[in-house]
This record gives structure tokens, sequence and C-alpha cells, in this order.
């Protein structure tokens, strides 16, 4: 199972969209990526599954794409409750997670 | 409501054992693949083990295979973790989270903190 590249720190204003990458080593990330969000000293919460779906309960300003070895979160309309750890993880006869990406909300 | 609660963490010295316990409530356990996961203090989430509804499969990161066993009772939905010859570096909080098609974690329990002391 390939490793999975976040970057490490993003920031952003209220208000604005950012996106999350989350790149695959070597070849396609596949149609099996989730995304978590995760407050400190928290479990993490799941955000998107399965590339783009979203569970119930969470709010339509995630939203979760793919494009070859690249899937990616974006956040639109961020707001300061946003600012937490956000996790890639795909699935490929075993569970990879990214590292993570601090997101700051400035 | 799906409600994961993990115990059985502590500190425990390099070499020895522990096991962990993931009480199930709010659905069908037995319906479900379960997992673990684990973060040491400060860093990322890892994967560790998977395991099967019924109990018939289990699959290991290969940082923990031949150390620690995943295992559940579904008549007590409790999924279990033994942790066997542990290291410092297998110091973390320990989830457990459940598994829907293939998607960890579409929920998690609190964690529970292992401390592996050398």
């Amino acid at each position: 199972q390939s490793a999975l590249t976040q970057p490490a720190s993003m920031s952003g204003s209220p208000g604005q969209s950012i996106t999350i990458s989350c790149t695959g080593a070597s070849s396609d990330v596949g149609n099996l990526v989730s995304w978590y969000q995760q407050y400190p000293g928290k479990a993490p919460k799941l955000m998107i599954y399965e590339v783009t779906k979203r569970p119930s309960g969470v709010s339509n300003r995630f939203s979760g794409s793919k494009s070859g070895n690249t899937a990616s979160l974006t956040i639109s309309g961020l707001q300061p409750e946003d600012e937490a750890d956000y996790y890639c993880c795909s699935y490929a006869s075993t569970w990879v997670f990214g590292g993570g990406t601090k997101l700051t909300v400035l | 409501e799906v409600q994961l609660v993990e115990s059985g963490g502590g500190l425990v010295q390099s070499g020895g054992s522990l096991r962990l316990s993931c009480a199930a409530s709010g659905f069908t356990f037995s319906d479900y693949w379960m997992h673990w996961v684990r973060q040491a203090p400060g860093k990322g989430l890892l994967w560790v083990a998977r395991i099967y509804s019924d109990g018939t499969n289990t699959i290991y990161a290969d940082s923990v295979k031949g150390r620690f066993t995943i295992s559940r009772d579904n008549a007590k939905n409790t999924l279990y973790l033994q942790m066997n010859t542990l290291r410092s570096e297998d110091t973390a909080v320990y989830y457990c989270a459940r598994d829907s098609r293939y998607t960890l974690g579409d929920h998690w329990g609190q964690g529970t903190l292992v401390s592996v002391s050398s």
C-alpha cells in the first residue's frame, strides 16, 4: 500500500475556500478515499467517504474530489470551527492514512 | 445512537502485554467489520487491524503483525485487541472504529491511551 502525502499545514481566512490535497505515491488513490476531521484530544470524525460522498449531518461546505492519484477535500466558506486536523485515508487491500493537515483559520 | 467505548489502556513496561476492549451499542454489532486505529502523541493516525463481522478473517499493519491480535465476541458486542511484546513505539491512543463498506470509521470510540515505558 503506497503512502499518501498531505500538506502539513494550511491556512485561510473566514469565508474563503481552501483545498487540501492527498497524493498517492505511485498510483491512482482509488475510489475508496475518505476524509476525517479531528479536533485536539478528540476522536476523528468522518467528513467524506468514497471520494465524494458526505455522511448525513456533515455540512455541505465540505466536498471531495479526485483527479488521477490526487484526492482533494474542499472546504468552502471557511468558519472558525473548521480549524482542526484533517486526514485522508485510502483502501487498497489495507487502509493507509495521509500524514494529516493542520488547518488554521486566521 | 451508535456508541463505541474503549477500555483497558494504561501504563505497561516494554515487552509486556495489554488487552483493549471496545464495547459497542446502538447498532447490530455482528453485522459490521471493525477496526483498531492508533495515534502516537502529536502524530497522525495509523491503521492497526481489521476483523470481519463474523470474526473469520483478520488483517494487520506490518508494524504490529505477529504481536497484536484483533478478535471479537458478538454475543457480548465487544471488540478486543490483544497486544503482546509491547514496544515504546506502540505508545498511542487506540481507537476502535466501525467499518461501512470499506470506509474505515463511520463511527469512532473516544480512544484509550496505552503508554509503554522502556
